[in-house]
């Protein structure tokens, strides 16, 4: 099973809107990554949150993470249509088993 | 190279056969992960290797599937006797350090089994 569920699955705004998405996960972390896919092939790396961050912030990014709540939020701000993508959360668990685990994504589509 | 890099691109095989995979990851990372993707859906994680520990295996479906890692370097990933249900993006990522780093992916196989 996952360890992280985005939300929603699917999102489509207009260009020049925010864009927010949720990832929530069940076990305790040692960082949480956003990812983003186009096309179903390759993933890039987005943006990092360690465990004991609250709040980080990467150009138009912006993550924040509650580790009371077991949950991350994604903010993309001024979307562009060259943003529409998948964009996934993965949990980097405690533990020794360092793997990551992602979520099953959400698709952002933004209309220009 | 300067990326992960995964042959083949795309491989169509019938059902039955024996297929391998191959990932190259980046020079000097000690982790590699493979994960597989069926469309539309998250990734599902396969198996890690992390230098030269015992790697995890834990996510493997079946024992059709399996993968080693030569000389903490290349890996391949093999899937005997193939089936339909194992068609689906394959994807090879690499991380310079076992955790709070990112994975570095390449840009997947895609197998169809017929």
């Amino acid at each position: 099973s996952q360890q992280g569920e985005e939300d929603p699955q699917a999102l489509s705004i207009q260009e020049g809107e925010n864009a927010t998405m949720n990832c929530s996960y069940k076990t305790s972390i040692n960082n949480l990554q956003w990812y983003r896919q186009n096309s179903g092939r390759g993933l890039v790396h987005l943006i990092l949150i360690r465990s004991n961050e609250r709040e980080k912030h990467s150009g138009r990014l912006r993550v924040t993470l509650d580790t009371s709540k077991k949950s991350s939020s994604l903010l993309i701000t001024a979307s562009r249509a060259a943003d529409t993508a998948s964009y996934f959360c993965a949990t980097d668990a405690s533990g020794s088993a360092r793997q990551l685990t992602f979520g099953s994504g959400t698709q952002l589509t933004v209309l220009p | 190279g300067a990326g992960v890099s995964q042959s083949p691109s795309n491989k169509v095989t019938e059902k039955g056969k024996d297929v391998e995979l191959r990932c190259d990851p980046i020079s000097g990372h000690t982790a590699l992960y493979w994960y597989r993707q069926s469309l539309g859906q998250g990734l599902e994680f396969l198996i890690y290797f992390q230098g030269n520990s015992a790697p995890d295996k834990s996510g493997l479906p079946s024992d059709r599937f399996s993968a080693e890692r030569t000389g903490g370097s290349v890996s391949t990933l093999t899937i005997q006797r193939t089936q339909q249900e194992d068609s689906a993006v394959y994807l090879c990522a690499s991380s310079p350090l076992p955790t709070n780093t990112e994975a570095f992916f390449g840009q997947g196989t895609r197998l169809t089994v017929v």
